[in-house]
């Protein structure tokens, strides 16, 4: 169980252009969903927290305008690179968590992450 | 906002040496999971700890909990080829800790 589901696994795009990143919760609802960032050999650098059915909350230093996250329903949130460039390029990974259960928070299930590359 | 600092960013050792990762907060913690991220795959979750002091076991590694809920340390004993990865914490926020590394020679 607690399956999610992040497509595609990898991509290549024109710089100027956007992408959609997908991320699913397959077989339990994901009442929060992360996006981190993560560049070779280092640590997941969150990029923002989002509820489903509200504004995602971006961290400091991540455009919101340039990077769209959109959590629509219990099982799917989107991550957009609008007007993406070089820099851009990176590994995207999303994370979704269900309901908490007792004391602390339910585990983080994360996507096979998405790799990005803008030429 | 709340930051984990996590120590060392490499170990190298031995196959059946034993290993520890640390991670320490400049605030007390409700919370702090710890993942493993094998090369090439994602982060899996491996536990949770909520409780002061709090210590749990899976196999050969160890978990630990301070008592003023700021640090926590993970241990492995003898460690195997099997072991290798980045293990990572995370604290209230899903901020991750930088990650150790290891790597284990056979």
């Amino acid at each position: 169980g607690a399956v999610v589901s992040q497509h595609p696994s990898w991509v290549i795009c024109k710089s100027g252009t956007s992408v959609k990143i997908e991320c699913r919760s397959l077989d339990f609802q994901a009442t929060t969903m992360f996006w981190y960032r993560q560049f070779p050999k280092q640590s997941l650098m969150l990029m923002a927290t989002s509820n489903e059915g509200s504004k995602a909350t971006y961290e400091q230093g991540v455009e919101k305008d340039k990077f769209l996250i959109n959590h629509a329903s219990l099982t799917l949130s989107t991550l957009t690179v609008t007007s993406a460039h070089p820099e851009d390029s990176s590994f995207y990974i999303c994370s979704a968590r269900g309901g908490g259960q007792g004391r602390g928070y339910s585990p983080l299930h994360f996507g096979n992450g998405t790799r990005l590359t803008v030429t | 906002g709340q930051q984990v600092m996590q120590i060392p960013q490499y170990q190298h050792v031995q196959e059946g040496e034993d290993f520890t990762t640390y991670c320490n907060s400049s605030t007390t913690l409700s919370n702090i999971q710890w993942y493993k991220q094998r090369p090439g795959g994602h982060p899996v979750f491996l536990i949770q700890l909520v409780k002061s002091g709090e210590v749990k076991k899976q196999k050969r590694l160890t978990f630990q909990f301070g008592e003023a809920k700021k640090n926590s340390s993970l241990h492995i004993t003898a460690t195997q080829t099997t072991d290798v990865g980045t293990y990572f914490c995370a604290g209230d926020n899903m901020r991750f800790g930088a990650g150790t590394r290891l790597t284990v020679k056979p």
